[in-house]
């Protein structure tokens, strides 16, 4: 079967930093996506690993580790907009993305 | 802005009527894909479409799903004889094939609520 586990909710103050982790479990890995989504919006894509390593793109940073099968998904410098939740998604052999179940962000002042 | 758009944006119905759905894509992206995402869980993979091509089908999507994409260009998804359990948002997204091996990116459009009642 194909899974991915992330936590459900994660809580944080304006200013402070915050992981979400997310284990995946495929048939086939080409990559792994995370995806923003505000209530009642669409996901929007956020960043990429294909290769171990850290991405970054401004406040946010992506973290990927193949032999593993883990990544996570670094937000820095929170702020309230960011409170949403977030998706990993594993490109699997095909072209159709695999969602995790996501992680609420609440960010509080 | 000429992101991904669908039409409907709601669309309330009675059990065991048809709905359809559009989505037109970013214009130069040649993938389209249809998701189905219920509340408190991520977008689950139904359909996709490289120019008019259907490559993919998800075992999800039953024979009374079906979906176009005649010109290579937008996409109609196609719900006959609803039932309560279809409710849910249907999200198109696109992307083009360019780009290395696995990234590309799959840009979403706004989502068609549907409520079965």
């Amino acid at each position: 079967g194909q899974s991915l586990e992330q936590p459900s909710e994660v809580t944080a103050v304006e200013g402070a930093i915050v992981q979400i982790n997310c284990t995946y479990q495929t048939s086939g890995f080409y990559g792994l996506s995370w995806y923003q989504q505000h209530d009642g919006g669409a996901p929007t894509f956020l960043s990429y690993n294909a290769l171990d390593g850290l991405e970054e793109t401004g406040r946010f940073s992506s973290f990927l580790s193949r032999s593993d099968s883990y990544g996570y998904l670094l937000l820095q410098e929170l702020q309230m907009k960011d409170s949403a939740s977030y998706f990993c998604a594993v490109s699997a052999g095909t072209d159709k993305l695999i969602f995790g179940t996501g992680t609420r962000l609440q960010v509080f002042p | 802005d000429t992101g991904v758009s669908q039409d409907p944006r709601h669309k309330i119905t009675k059990r065991g009527q048809n709905v359809t759905f559009r989505c037109d894509p970013i214009s130069e992206h040649n993938r389209l894909y249809w998701y189905r995402q219920t509340l408190g869980q991520g977008p689950e993979f139904l359909t996709y479409f490289q120019n008019e091509a259907q490559l993919e089908k998800s075992r999800l999507l039953s024979d009374r799903f079906s979906a176009e994409r005649p010109k290579g260009s937008f996409s109609t998804l196609e719900i006959q004889r609803t039932e309560q359990g279809d409710s849910a948002m249907y999200l198109c997204a696109s992307s083009s094939s360019g780009g290395s091996r696995g990234l590309k990116t799959q840009y979403f459009g706004p989502g068609t609520r549907l409520l079965v009642l």
